[in-house]
């Protein structure tokens, strides 16, 4: 089934400590985004990428890095830099890299918490 | 920023009644969407309406577009207990396509 998968479903993270969290898609979308979500409020924007090799800081890209290698891939890791990181992260993609004009899908989230 | 601010934040209907959510929005928009989210999951997208529409339907959804006032409203006709879920709009922010923000959302709970 095609779609965009998000792992770990859940991942706690140490003080000071670097993680990753995995955003893979076989929809064959050139663009692909990551959301943060506080409880109870909406999605921010912290990095998009409209192709490979190339993304953008997004609201709140501060703490935060990411990579985009290959078409289907778009890590996001959430330094120790990033000094309140417990949220739900959402990755979405979309096609042809105008996520304003084609509607996103999303994966099923990583829910981030500091130990 | 978030572009898009939902009212009301919250809503508690009885099943089969109609929901109303309202949208609205400050920059011009080419188009504008909205999503569900279910608790603990992802968004999913439901219909986008563009600029020089002004309503669109798809199955129980109603969605309109003022664009002179900024806003959308997305009406859910015959509400089911499975409807219960957050909605957002959302709407690419201004310097671009790539951007989508979203708003606050709308917490809607559907009373079996």
């Amino acid at each position: 089934d095609g779609g965009i998968t998000q792992s770990p479903k859940y991942l706690f993270r140490k003080e000071g400590q670097n993680v990753t969290l995995s955003c893979e898609q076989n929809l064959n979308h050139d663009a692909m985004y990551w959301y943060r979500q506080d409880p109870g409020q909406g999605l921010r924007l912290i990095y998009y990428s409209q192709i490979v090799n190339d993304f953008q800081k997004g609201d709140i890209a501060e703490g935060y890095s990411v990579s985009r290698e290959k078409k289907e891939s778009f890590p996001l890791t959430v330094t120790s830099a990033q000094k309140n990181p417990t949220a739900f992260y959402l990755c979405a993609s979309s096609p042809a890299g105008q996520g304003g004009k084609e509607k996103l899908f999303f994966g099923s989230g990583t829910q981030l918490s500091v130990l | 920023s978030q572009q898009g601010e939902e009212d009301p934040q919250a809503l508690s209907i009885q099943e089969g009644e109609n929901a109303t959510m309202n949208c609205s929005y400050k920059t011009s928009i080419n188009n504008l969407q909205w999503y569900r989210q279910n608790s603990g999951r992802g968004l999913v997208h439901l219909i986008l309406i563009r600029s020089n529409e002004r309503e669109k339907h798809s199955g129980r959804l109603r969605v309109t577009l003022d664009t002179s006032k900024k806003s959308s409203s997305l009406l859910i006709t015959a509400s089911r207990a499975a409807d219960t879920a957050s909605y957002f709009c959302a709407t690419p922010s201004s310097g671009g396509y790539q951007k989508v923000t979203f708003g606050t959302g709308t917490k809607l709970q559907v009373i079996p």
